[in-house]
């Protein structure tokens, strides 16, 4: 059975510094992965998509790295801002996607 | 493009009553999906659908019913509530290769529900 796990479960970091969030999974056979965002009380923003047969994606000051044969994903984020402050999910597709518990980033100004 | 709409967006039944989550969407998408999202639970995929008069079951779909009768509309009905059935409900969309859906998957806002 899949599982997916994010870790750390939260995280307060200082504006301005660059962070890494983690997603590890048990099996690398998936279509692609995905990263969203959810502010409180609101519904999922997709962030990016990697497919399986790519590396990583970018998009602003965002970039995610995938390595399925270690079944790890990473989602970096650059020069961080208070308004990058909410959970963040990690979704790996094997037909349907499974969901990590997901990580909760405090950018304090 | 309204992308994906749910309504309502919160909602207060009784143990025993019957209800039905509405999902829509606009971009002409082939896959919906029904997920609710629990504390300590993470989001769990109830139904989905991969085109108009097909469904199949997710990792939790007891006590929950859909259809698809029209490519925008995925209706979600809960035919008995119980308080095992408080949680938020998601519906999301996407456009299928294949019998699967490996592009982007768009989420609704989400409805609260709570089963008293």
């Amino acid at each position: 059975k899949q599982e997916v796990t994010q870790i750390p479960a939260a995280l307060s970091v200082p504006e301005g510094e660059n962070l890494v969030l983690n997603c590890s999974f048990t099996d690398s056979a998936i279509y692609n992965l995905q990263w969203f965002r959810q502010d409180p009380g609101k519904g999922l923003t997709s962030l990016l998509l990697i497919q399986s047969s790519q590396r990583e994606q970018t998009s602003g000051r965002l970039n995610a790295s995938l390595d399925k044969s270690s079944g790890r994903s990473t989602l970096y984020i650059a020069a961080s801002q208070p308004g990058d402050s909410a959970t963040y999910l990690c979704a790996v597709n094997r037909g349907k996607l499974i969901f990590g518990q997901g990580t909760e980033l405090s950018v304090k100004p | 493009n309204a992308g994906v709409t749910q309504t309502p967006k919160f909602q207060v039944l009784k143990t025993g009553q019957s209800m039905t989550l509405q999902c829509a969407q606009d971009m002409n998408h082939e896959y919906m999906s029904w997920y609710r999202q629990d504390p300590g639970m993470g989001l769990r995929l109830i139904h989905y659908s991969v085109g108009a008069g097909i469904t199949d079951q997710g990792e939790v779909p007891n006590g929950y019913n859909v259809s698809r009768s029209t490519t925008e509309d995925f209706p979600l009905r809960l035919l008995s509530a119980a308080p095992s059935q408080t949680s938020v409900y998601f519906c999301a969309s996407s456009a299928p290769r294949g019998k699967v859906s490996t592009d982007t998957q768009y989420f609704g806002p989400g409805t609260r529900l709570t089963v008293l």
